[in-house]
């Protein structure tokens, strides 16, 4: 079964607006990673936050993390056209070399 | 730096047909990754290696095949295509293991794959 699932599946806003998508998992686990998905390429990999860190950023992007509830959150500030694109959870849990995915947040940014 | 390659870019099979696609990474990884994506359920591990000669099953391994004979290539079979397995598949390789610290996947552009 999927370990993370994104929330919302889907989501549409203007350009220079915040963008948050969230994503839950199921099981305990080492480190959860966000990557972004062109329409027709592969996956590139945005940040990543070990399970004993609460919140990172890089640039424009603000990654949280609460154990506690298992879930994370991506924020993407002053959005642009080029952010258009497939936004992935993925985790991996202790001693085990598979990364899982969650389903994806389709980000649409208006100009 | 050509990164992650992968051969072909689509394909299309008739049911029972058997195809290889070819992973090439000229970063010097240690791990490789095969996953397919389907819509709506993001990706799924395949198989993957964790180096030269050495494969293991993913999350789907069943009507695959891999072969790690050299670092820097990882090939994905099919023995006999199914329409189940149209897919996208996508290659990924990594310095070391997930099990280290601040580790990230490096992906192909992906083979699009249609079975008749």
């Amino acid at each position: 079964s999927q370990q993370g699932e994104e929330d919302p599946q889907a989501l549409s806003i203007q350009e220079g607006e915040n963008a948050t998508m969230n994503c839950s998992y199921k099981t305990s686990i080492n480190n959860l990673q966000w990557y972004r998905q062109n329409s027709g390429r592969g996956l590139v990999h945005l940040i990543l936050i070990r399970s004993n860190e609460r919140e990172k950023h890089s640039g424009r992007l603000r990654v949280t993390l609460d154990t506690s509830k298992k879930s994370s959150s991506l924020l993407i500030t002053a959005s642009r056209a080029a952010d258009t694109a497939s936004y992935f959870c993925a985790t991996d849990v202790f001693g085990n070399e598979k990364l899982t995915f969650g389903t994806g947040t389709r980000l649409t940014i208006i100009p | 730096n050509a990164g992650v390659t992968q051969t072909p870019k689509f394909r299309v099979l008739k049911t029972g047909q058997s195809m290889t696609l070819l992973c090439a990474q000229d970063m010097n990884h240690e791990y490789m990754y095969w996953y397919r994506q389907d819509p709506g359920m993001g990706l799924r591990l395949i198989h993957y290696s964790v180096g030269e000669g050495t494969t293991a099953k993913g999350e789907v391994p069943d009507g695959y095949n891999v072969s790690r004979l050299k670092k820097q290539n990882f090939l994905l079979g099919l023995e006999s295509a199914a329409p189940s397995q149209t897919s996208v598949y996508f290659c990924a390789s990594s310095q070391t293991g997930l099990a280290a610290t601040n580790e990230k996947l490096f992906f192909g552009s992906g083979t699009q794959l249609s079975v008749l």
